[in-house]
């Protein structure tokens, strides 16, 4: 059954911690994207990548790092330096570019406490 | 100005009434339009995606592009409290390396 799998689901952080959630997909697709996801603002680009071991940054990458070792694997680390880490975190992937159709994952809840 | 713009609601209907979602983008680049569901604490998934200008029905969903006027709409006929959610425009222009997300709508359909 090929889909995208986010863990944790629920993730705390205490201030000044780096956290890293974890995106796996089995669909074969090669670009993978980060969102984040806050009450009336839609979503927002953090970082994507369309082939492995190459990724850029997208509109709100500050204070966030991403690695892609593996086609499979997009790895998010909130760092210390994101001021407002609480959010909604998705990850999605894409099989073709020009024709959109994103499939996402279920999403980390990331509190601040 | 944002470049995709679209009303974040609350909007509340009674079930069985046709509901009506909109999204205005300033981008005239943009060809391939997108519309996705939303269920509380979960990810977004496809409902309807159109290319260029016209329309697509699927069963009791209908999207519309107007390229000339900016605007694409969503129609859900004979709405179900299932359809309770929060729906996401999206679009993008050929060779783009994104989705350019709208607010998102949020939907509640009273039984």
């Amino acid at each position: 059954d090929g889909g995208i799998t986010q863990s944790p689901k629920y993730l705390f952080r205490k201030e000044g911690q780096n956290v890293t959630l974890s995106c796996e997909q089995n669909l074969n697709h090669d670009a993978m994207y980060w969102y984040r996801q806050d009450p009336g603002q839609g979503l927002r680009l953090i970082y994507y990548s369309h082939i492995v071991n190459d990724f850029q940054k997208g509109d709100i990458a500050e204070g966030y790092s991403v690695s892609r070792e593996k086609k499979e694997s997009f790895p998010l680390t909130v760092t210390s330096a994101q001021k407002n880490p609480t959010a909604f975190y998705l990850c999605a992937t894409l099989r073709d570019r020009d024709r959109g159709g994103y499939t996402f994952g279920s999403g980390t809840r990331l509190t601040v406490v | 100005q944002k470049e995709v713009e679209q009303d974040p609601g609350p909007l509340s209907v009674p079930e069985g009434a046709i509901v009506s979602l909109n999204c205005t983008y300033s981008n005239s680049a943009f060809q391939y339009f997108m519309w996705y569901r939303q269920y509380s604490r979960k990810g977004p998934e496809l409902l309807m995606y159109t290319y260029s200008s016209g329309n697509k029905e699927d069963g009791r969903f209908t999207a519309q592009v107007d390229k000339s006027s900016k605007y694409i709409s969503l129609f859900i006929r004979d709405s179900q409290p299932s359809d309770s959610a929060t729906y996401l425009c999206a679009m993008t222009s050929q060779g783009a390396q994104k989705l350019v997300f709208g607010q998102g709508t949020r939907l509640t359909i009273n039984p």
